[in-house]
């Protein structure tokens, strides 16, 4: 069975241009979540998805979105991309359950830089 | 605020030696704790989990972990360590406070090991 799929790898963005990020959760898995990485910040979660609702939400300002479509592929946009988001972005599927109590399967990211 | 602490940023460790992280968090019930490693370029690998019951876990790779609610505290242990076991290790403590989910990354602790 295929595990998560992360497009792109890798992006380099300017300040002020906006990006989405495309996450392709294992077969069968309802359940996305995405978190932000960074050296200073380490894991942050930016939001969970669930049967195309949006379940769960952390800080972020409202620049950052997502959505989830029918057959469980999410995808985030960040709009006018600042220095401080660039950082490696990781989604993770699970079965059903929350991502506060279900075990989470990760891609292996989307390494974003905005220069 | 709930908060968890890894107080080891990088730990080396001799191969063939036992090894253990720390982690300790705070908060008032039992949450659900995880660990997860991540070697570089890649995403999180899930180790082990504890929800409830038998407060030692087994893991994959030959790890396992204790929770113990005195201390606050869940620490990943493995007996021998090998060269592969070298990556980045991180405590997740979920939890769910008056039916607002979080799931809550410590900062991680790097993992060298020296032949």
């Amino acid at each position: 069975k295929a595990g998560v799929t992360q497009t792109p790898r890798y992006l380099i963005k300017t300040r002020g241009q906006q990006v989405t990020l495309s996450c392709s959760p294992i077969s069968g898995h309802r359940s996305v979540s995405w978190y932000q990485q960074t050296p200073g910040q380490g894991l942050q979660f930016l939001f969970e998805y669930f049967s195309e609702t949006q379940r769960n939400k952390g800080n972020f300002p409202g620049r950052f979105s997502g959505r989830q479509f029918s057959n469980s592929r999410s995808e985030m946009n960040v709009s006018t991309l600042e220095l401080g988001d660039s950082a490696l972005y990781l989604c993770a599927s699970s079965l059903a359950g929350a991502a506060y109590n279900s075990p989470l399967h990760f891609g292996n990211g989307t390494r974003l830089t905005v220069t | 605020a709930q908060s968890v602490t890894q107080p080891d940023i990088h730990i080396t460790v001799s191969e063939g030696a036992s090894l253990e992280l720390r982690c300790n968090y705070s908060y008032g019930a039992t949450p659900y704790l995880f660990w997860y490693v991540q070697s570089p370029g890649q995403g999180l690998q899930l180790l082990l989990k504890y929800f409830s019951g038998d407060t030692l876990v087994q893991g994959i790779k030959g790890f396992e972990a204790e929770f113990k609610r005195s201390q606050s505290s869940f620490n990943l242990r493995k007996p021998s360590v090998h060269w592969s076991d070298a990556a980045e290790y991180f405590c997740a403590v979920g939890y769910k406070p008056t039916g607002f989910q979080k799931l809550v990354f410590g900062t991680g602790t790097r993992l060298l090991v020296s032949p």
